[in-house]
């Protein structure tokens, strides 16, 4: 398996563009991990799903930010408009299960808003 | 006061040296991750814990419930350890210690 593998891995936009980040999981994978780095507050859980499904959101700092889980195997986060704080390295990671599993995390996409 | 305190926040070492780095949480929690960050950026996860002890190589990460503490124990460092350590719990997500930067020269 190729692992989890995030698009694109750099992002250069200019604030008020929209930003398009994108997952894919492990084969059989089926919770799925949005987290953003940053070097003020290092790792952020964002929102994470458990068989395609939202379960907890209460990371994803505002409205300009959402994410879906159109398949079990994808999943987009946008950032609409973008702002330049919003500068950061998104990691997207996927397991077995939410609570136990052992953590696959993508390469991360690192996104400079100018 | 950090749900997740690790130390020390940074930690220099010669080749061949044990290392260890320490991590405190103050929830109660179903796991805990050991997490290695290179400077390249990609995130590995090392171990994932819930009791006891586990080991993998020269790697060996131990968990006390009762206290709320784990270490992270490097044997024989070498200078490809030199990364960074996230601590990480799981109450009910996951939630990151500040990490541990770790630098090993020859």
């Amino acid at each position: 398996d190729a692992g989890v593998i995030q698009s694109p891995r750099h992002e250069v936009t200019e604030m008020g563009q929209e930003v398009t980040l994108r997952c894919k999981l492990i084969s059989g994978h089926n919770s799925l991990f949005w987290y953003r780095q940053t070097m003020m507050r290092g790792l952020e859980l964002l929102i994470y799903f458990n068989n395609n499904v939202p379960i907890d959101d209460s990371g994803m700092p505002e409205d300009r930010f959402s994410a879906k889980m159109p398949n079990a195997s994808f999943s987009t986060l946008k950032i609409q408009p973008s702002e330049p704080r919003d500068s950061a390295v998104y990691f997207c990671a996927s397991s077995t299960d939410r609570a136990v599993g052992e953590l696959f995390f993508g390469e991360g996409s690192r996104l400079t808003v100018l | 006061k950090n749900e997740v305190e690790q130390s020390p926040q940074n930690l220099t070492a010669q080749e061949g040296e044990f290392i260890t780095i320490n991590c405190s949480y103050s929830v109660g929690i179903s796991a805990l991750h050991w997490l290695q960050q290179h400077p390249g950026g990609g995130i590995v996860s090392l171990f994932m814990l819930s009791s006891g002890k586990k080991k993998h190589g020269r790697l060996i990460a131990t968990i006390n419930i009762q206290e709320k503490h784990s270490s992270l124990h490097i044997t024989a460092s070498h200078p490809r350890d030199s990364a960074v350590y996230i601590c990480a719990v799981d109450p009910d997500k996951l939630i990151f210690g500040t990490g541990t930067r770790l630098q090993v020269f020859p």
